[in-house]
């Protein structure tokens, strides 16, 4: 079975604090894909970063880095020096089963950065 | 236009109404979706499309019939539904339709059934 836990419910840090969201996710398949979306207030999900499951390359993008380890299944994600405008749900996903369509969501964890 | 649209953003109903949801992706996808989003519940995948054919149904009940006269436009005709319907519908896309595709969203629709 697929799962996908985000066990943070809700988080709240002051603005330029660090913050890492959480994800593990649980698959038998060796070929998979990890997915961050951001969901601000407006409701449109906001694609973020794939992975596949051959690359365990942390990655950086400006503000935001993801630190993907195989060994303890997890996709952990970071913002750094957080901004009020960080403030939103984000989703970790995972697909896998080759030719199926299926986005497994996290329940999602809901950033809030105080001014 | 650029991205995934969606309307109305806001649609209240009864529950003998009957009302569509559209969507539309400009980004020359092939694959087309919908999800329902309910309050504290992971997104649902309800209806997939690829090339113009229906090739996912997640049980979804018969009040909702998804319609995609082409792969820009998808739609979701919605009658006699239910109160515990009420939640933010929304529509993705991807290029293809395999797993490894980015899916693209779009702002959702909120609808409230009274």
């Amino acid at each position: 079975a697929q799962k996908v836990t985000q066990a943070q419910t809700e988080i709240s840090v002051v603005e330029k604090e660090d913050v890492t969201l959480d994800c593990v996710y649980e698959t038998r398949d060796t070929t998979y894909y990890l997915f961050w979306y951001k969901q601000p207030p407006s409701g449109e999900l906001v694609f973020l970063i794939r992975r596949n499951s051959f690359d365990e390359q942390n990655e950086i993008s400006g503000r935001y880095s993801w630190n993907f380890q195989k060994s303890t299944s997890s996709f952990n994600f970071t913002i750094t020096a957080s901004q009020v405008v960080d403030s939103a749900v984000y989703f970790c996903a995972l697909s896998a089963d080759e030719g199926t369509y299926k986005y497994i969501f996290g329940t999602g964890t809901r950033l809030k950065v105080l001014a | 236009e650029t991205g995934v649209t969606q309307t109305p953003r806001h649609l209240v109903m009864g529950m003998t109404n009957k009302k569509s949801l559209k969507c539309e992706q400009h980004l020359g996808h092939n694959a087309m979706y919908w999800y329902k989003q309910s309050a504290k519940k992971p997104l649902e995948l309800m209806f997939v499309y690829n090339f113009k054919e229906q090739t996912e149904n997640n049980s979804v009940p018969s009040r909702f019939s998804p319609e995609c006269p082409n792969s820009s436009h998808l739609f979701l005709h919605l009658h006699t539904l239910q109160p515990e319907d009420s939640a933010l519908y929304l529509c993705a896309s991807s290029q293809g339709g395999a797993s490894q595709e980015t899916q693209y969203f779009g702002p959702g629709t909120r609808l409230l059934v009274l």
